[in-house]
């Protein structure tokens, strides 16, 4: 079974750096699947943040594509995010997200980051 | 790229059938056969429902079913039941080689 767990700081001060990291448990991220980060501000929709695939290749939502970078760390089996600088509106729930091929099939709990001074 | 629309609520009675659009454009919902549905309840996680348009991944009740005309995908759920009050969500893949989800859709049984 192929469980996501986020894990990070939940307060953000505005103009730093969000960084959250994903630790995989039930599968060996470097043996396939896609990986990525979703966000939901608080009240609000779903946004798509951003894939990392087997290859290596990423990619990211363009409104925010200067700002945020996914990778992945397999020795530790995680995934992570880092989105800088940021401001209010990036207050979320982030979820980390794993599929097969075009769908999510696999989601995170999510985690609550606030930025605020 | 722009939200996907989707209406903001929809009701009906336990027992009815209930219909959620998706409407996109050629550049994502129209031009792939890679659309999905995510159900969401308050506090959850979302939780995959349907992918590529119209197949249920598996322990996914066939009461749900999905579908595309052109530019507009639709989730159906039949025999509505009161478990199935929740958000509703499509996404699709893009041209751009992204996705995109949908505005979201409350479903209220009544």
């Amino acid at each position: 079974q192929v469980q996501l767990q986020e894990s990070g700081p939940g307060l953000v001060k505005p103009s730093e750096t969000l960084s959250l990291t994903c630790t995989v448990s039930g599968y060996s991220i470097s043996s396939g699947y896609y990986w990525g980060w979703i966000r939901q501000p608080p009240g609000k929709g779903l946004e798509w943040i951003g894939n990392i695939y087997q290859s290596g290749s990423t990619y990211y939502n363009p409104s925010l594509k200067s700002r945020v970078t996914v990778s992945v760390d397999t020795s530790k089996n995680q995934v992570s995010l880092k989105l800088s600088p940021v401001t209010a509106a990036d207050t979320a729930v982030y979820h980390c997200a794993g599929g097969v091929d075009m769908a999510v099939d696999y989601w995170g709990q999510g985690t609550l980051v606030t930025v605020s001074s | 790229q722009s939200a996907l629309t989707q209406p903001a609520s929809v009701s009906g009675s336990p027992g009815q059938s209930i219909t959620i659009s998706c409407t996109g454009t050629r550049s994502e919902v129209g031009g792939y056969n890679y659309v999905s549905w995510y159900q969401q309840h308050p506090g959850k996680a979302p939780k995959l429902m349907i992918y590529d348009v119209s197949k249920r991944p598996s322990g996914v009740s066939n009461r749900f079913s999905g579908s595309k005309s052109g530019n507009t995908a639709s989730l159906t759920i039949s025999g509505l039941q009161a478990e199935d009050e929740a958000d509703y969500y499509c996404s699709s893949y893009t041209s751009s080689s992204t996705y995109v989800f949908g505005t979201g859709t409350k479903v209220t049984v009544l």
